[in-house]
């Protein structure tokens, strides 16, 4: 079993609609964990943090179920521009490299 | 503000032939990372240094060799390329006291 789990999709969505993704890990001891964005041909960027009391960023909300090891980001009112990969992260705390979901790429249509 | 600088961002090797990806961060970050990236396959970690003076194999070195020269640069260099070694390279770096990972732009390898 791969350490960090996501649905590669692809979701291909409307504008306007609302999406979202799940990851689950396979470390209980798993320190903290992110959401990162890719765009094609792009490097990936930090999009946000996920912390267990769930958090917001704009239309971007992420979630953190330690008991089922698992985390969303749900996107509301999608836009064109959403439309990468979008990467699971899981810090395993320490010196140890961060481990990162294959990802789960979404198109959003006109 | 140039945050992990990487070269060359595209280069065509014959297979065989040897080079040297160079990476630079100017954050004062300790710890510093060469990931590949193929279609379908994610990022996979090659090597990382957690700390100048120190390297450690990732998840795919065979065919890598690393050199943290200093606190700034870590270089991946490939001895004999491989065309399995095609590929989006990209370096990256981390402050451990902050989490964030920071990437450069990524080089794109083809080996012939």
């Amino acid at each position: 079993r791969k350490e960090v789990e996501q649905d590669p999709g692809p979701f291909n969505v409307p504008e306007g609609a609302t999406v979202a993704f799940n990851c689950t890990y396979s470390n209980s001891a798993s320190q903290s964990f992110f959401w990162y964005r890719q765009d094609c041909r792009k490097e990936p960027k930090l999009l946000m943090s996920v912390y267990s009391s769930g958090n917001e960023d704009g239309r971007f909300t992420a979630q953190l179920n330690r008991a089922s090891q698992y985390i969303s980001l749900l996107i509301r009112d999608s836009k064109l521009s959403d439309s990468a990969t979008y990467l699971c992260v899981v810090n395993r705390g320490g010196n140890t490299p961060l481990v990162f979901g294959k990802g789960t790429r979404l198109s959003v249509i006109a | 503000n140039a945050g992990v600088t990487q070269t060359p961002k595209f280069q065509v090797l014959k297979t065989g032939q040897s080079m040297t990806l160079q990476c630079a961060q100017d954050m004062n970050h300790n710890s510093m990372y060469w990931y590949r990236q193929d279609p379908g396959m994610g990022l996979r970690l090659i090597y990382y240094s957690a700390s100048e003076g120190t390297t450690d194999k990732g998840e795919v070195p065979n065919g890598y060799n690393v050199s943290r020269l200093n606190k700034r640069e870590f270089s991946l260099r490939l001895e004999s390329a491989a065309p399995s070694q095609t590929s989006v390279y990209f370096c990256a770096s981390r402050d451990l006291a902050g989490n964030t990972i920071y990437f450069g732009e990524g080089s794109w390898l083809t080996v012939v």
